[in-house]
């Protein structure tokens, strides 16, 4: 597609589910990354990948949280077990490789836990 | 690491005035630096970059430049509209690491 989709644009879960964000990045980047953005607050960096390598997992806040990226391409995002302290939007964003380009970001996903 | 700090947080100003945000940096390695706008319920927007071989770059109401001796980088904004109104984001990007961004400027253009 044009830009970096990314599903459910609103989410609320119970605490202590399981909740999967979905991010479909532009067509052709190899990086993709996820921040979390609490309410009034700056870009706190989670995840990247880089096409085939392992990824940069140095921002995840805890085990709870994992992703993937199937085929290079959609990734998921996973939190387990929530906490109210999860509820945050979560952007995805994508660029054409790591170095010199500025990124796409998605509209994000409001996660409530409740 | 790097480490990325913006001034002011929040910025008012009547329309048709300037806005200038300010962004310092700690790591010399860096060599990019893009801006990003935030609207209200949507995802930051890239608006305007610089590289570090480049001291100024305009794009009609926007520019940004940067000072690399000093590591500090601003983002002038002239003739403001309301439509100006949003969250900004700078951030640095050292060769081969992941952006680090700004803590944020909230600006307000008021009519």
């Amino acid at each position: 597609g044009a830009g970096v989709s990314q599903s459910p644009s609103n989410k609320v879960t119970e605490k202590g589910k399981d909740v999967e964000l979905r991010c479909d990045p532009i067509s052709g980047h190899t990086a993709l990354y996820w921040y979390r953005q609490s309410l009034g607050q700056g870009l706190e960096f989670l995840i990247y990948f880089q096409g085939n390598s392992a990824p940069d997992k140095s921002g995840l806040p805890s085990d709870r949280f994992s992703a993937e990226r199937t085929g290079g391409s959609v990734s998921t995002l996973t939190i387990q077990r929530t906490q109210q302290e999860d509820s945050a939007v979560y952007l995805c964003a994508s660029s054409p490789d790591r170095n010199n380009y500025g990124y796409t970001f998605g509209s994000g996903t409001r996660l409530t836990v409740v | 690491g790097e480490n990325v700090e913006q001034h002011p947080s929040t910025l008012s100003v009547q329309e048709g005035d300037s806005a200038v945000i300010k962004c310092t940096y700690s790591d010399s390695a860096s060599n990019y630096f893009p801006w990003y706008k935030q609207e209200l319920g949507k995802g930051p927007q890239l608006i305007i970059d610089i590289r570090s071989n480049v001291g100024e770059k305009k794009d009609q109401r926007i520019a940004v430049t940067l000072n690399k001796t000093a590591k500090h980088f601003s983002l002038h904004i002239t003739e403001t509209q309301p439509e100006d109104s949003a969250v900004y984001f700078c951030a640095a990007n050292p060769h081969g690491q992941n952006f680090v961004f700004g803590p944020g400027t909230r600006l307000s253009v008021l009519p």
